[in-house]
Order: C-alpha cells, then sequence, then structure tokens
C-alpha cells in the first residue's frame, strides 16, 4: 500500500521557467511533509518541509503548497536552473513517537539550458 | 563535523554471505534512522534509535537483519546469510529531537549492496 504517491516518474522544464512536482498521500494522519533532492550517488538532501497548520511555505525559489482535504502538496519551483536537475522525493510523517518518513517513488526532474 | 557518513559505499558480495554497515550520524544527534532504497522507489523505514535503543522495526527487517547503536554513537547494519532481494542502497539518517520532532532528517551518501 503506497501512502505517499509521486505519480509523475519524469519532468522536463527549460530553464527559467516554473517546475511544479506533485505528491499525493492517503494517510489522513500525516501531519509533516518534506521535500528532499538526490543527485546520483549523494544521499537524500532536505529541501523543505510544511506542517499540516499550514497551507504555503516558501523559501528561496521553492515554495510548498499543501491542501489538506485533497490530500495533496506541490512543489514549486522558481526560475528552474540546471543545478535543479535531480531526483525529487515527497515525504510524509505522523505524530507517533517514531517520526520515520514515508517517501514516495520520486520524480527525475530535468531542466533544459 | 561534515556531515553523516557511511562505510563501506559500495559491497559486492555473494549469496549466503554475512555484510555489515556502518553509519557515523552528526554527533549531538540523538535519533538515527535506517532505510533501504531499491531500483525506482523512494527509501523505506526499516529501524531507529534513539540514543541507545532501538525503538521500532519495520516488517522489511527479517530475522537476518539486526542493529545496533552501542553507545549511542555510531550504529552497525549487519544482513546474515544475503540473498539477492537484499541488493540494495542502505541509507543511515539522523536528527536531534531534543529541537522539537519534526526536525529534518539528514541522510548519509549510502551503502550500495550487490548479492551476486
Amino acid at each position: 500500500d503506497q501512502q505517499v504517491k509521486q505519480n509523475s516518474p519524469s519532468l522536463s522544464v527549460q530553464e527559467g521557467r516554473i517546475s511544479i512536482l506533485n505528491c499525493d498521500y492517503t494517510n489522513s494522519m500525516f501531519d509533516y511533509f518534506l521535500w528532499y533532492k538526490k543527485y546520483p550517488a549523494e544521499g537524500p538532501t532536505f529541501l523543505i518541509s510544511i506542517s499540516s497548520i499550514k497551507d504555503k511555505n516558501e523559501d528561496g525559489r521553492f515554495t510548498v503548497f499543501l491542501n489538506k482535504s485533497a490530500k495533496h502538496l506541490s512543489l514549486h519551483i522558481v526560475p528552474s536552473q540546471p543545478g535543479d536537475s535531480a531526483v525529487y522525493f515527497c515525504a510524509a510523517s505522523e505524530d507517533s513517537g517514531t517520526y520515520k518518513y514515508i517517501f514516495g517513488t520520486g520524480t527525475r526532474l530535468k531542466v533544459l539550458a | 563535523d561534515t556531515g553523516v557518513s557511511q562505510d563501506p559505499r559500495h559491497k559486492i558480495t555473494k549469496r549466503g554471505q554475512n555484510v555489515t554497515f556502518r553509519c557515523d550520524p552528526i554527533s549531538e544527534h540523538n535519533r538515527l534512522y535506517w532505510y533501504r532504497q531499491t531500483l525506482g522507489q523512494g527509501p523505506e523505514f526499516l529501524t531507529y534509535f534513539q540514543n541507545e535503543a532501538q525503538l521500532e522495526k519495520s516488517r522489511l527487517l527479517s530475522d537476518r537483519f539486526s542493529a545496533e547503536r552501542p553507545k549511542g554513537s555510531f550504529s552497525t547494519l549487519e544482513i546474515q546469510r544475503t540473498e539477492q532481494g537484499d541488493s540494495a542502497m542502505y541509507l543511515c539518517a539522523s536528527t536531534n529531537s531534543g529541537r522539537g520532532p519534526y526536525n529534518e532528517q539528514f541522510f548519509g551518501p549510502g551503502t550500495r549492496l550487490t548479492v551476486l
């Protein structure tokens, strides 16, 4: 049972344009969401997070939007840069004491120069 | 401290052999997590430690897997009698729960295991 889903395995965007990566979840107990970026041969690197009490969080070029009723979140990257090319993972956590992450399957973003 | 480190980075072994991986977390982090990532999938939770106590294990962690974190510092993950299905990237992550439960986890570069 995939509790966190990223339905787009890949995405190509022109440099300078907006990249939108999507993520859906099924567990209504999730209350904290994160985006990680992963380059080949490296571990995932934290990008941005959002608590369920918010619907938007911004950090520079990165903005995460959360729609709790739809159980959907998205990551917007504006403007996209070639260095943003990586695999992006959405992750979710719940207040269970463990705070383990449940990851989606990832979206490979390619930013074309 | 430059981050979470893992050793070895790559391990190739024959089916039936035992392997052990090591993770050194960021020094002030009291929580340590192990995840496994297979091709085309996101990382999947295996187990976690708060200091030296192992507090949760996933059902993915069969009896052939054992993890330790003596003295609450580095951690080891051992796989006995490896099978080809164990081939994966094994990721370690750490965080400091003292700053609140929802601090991001910092990941190491992973150990890629190939079982022939």
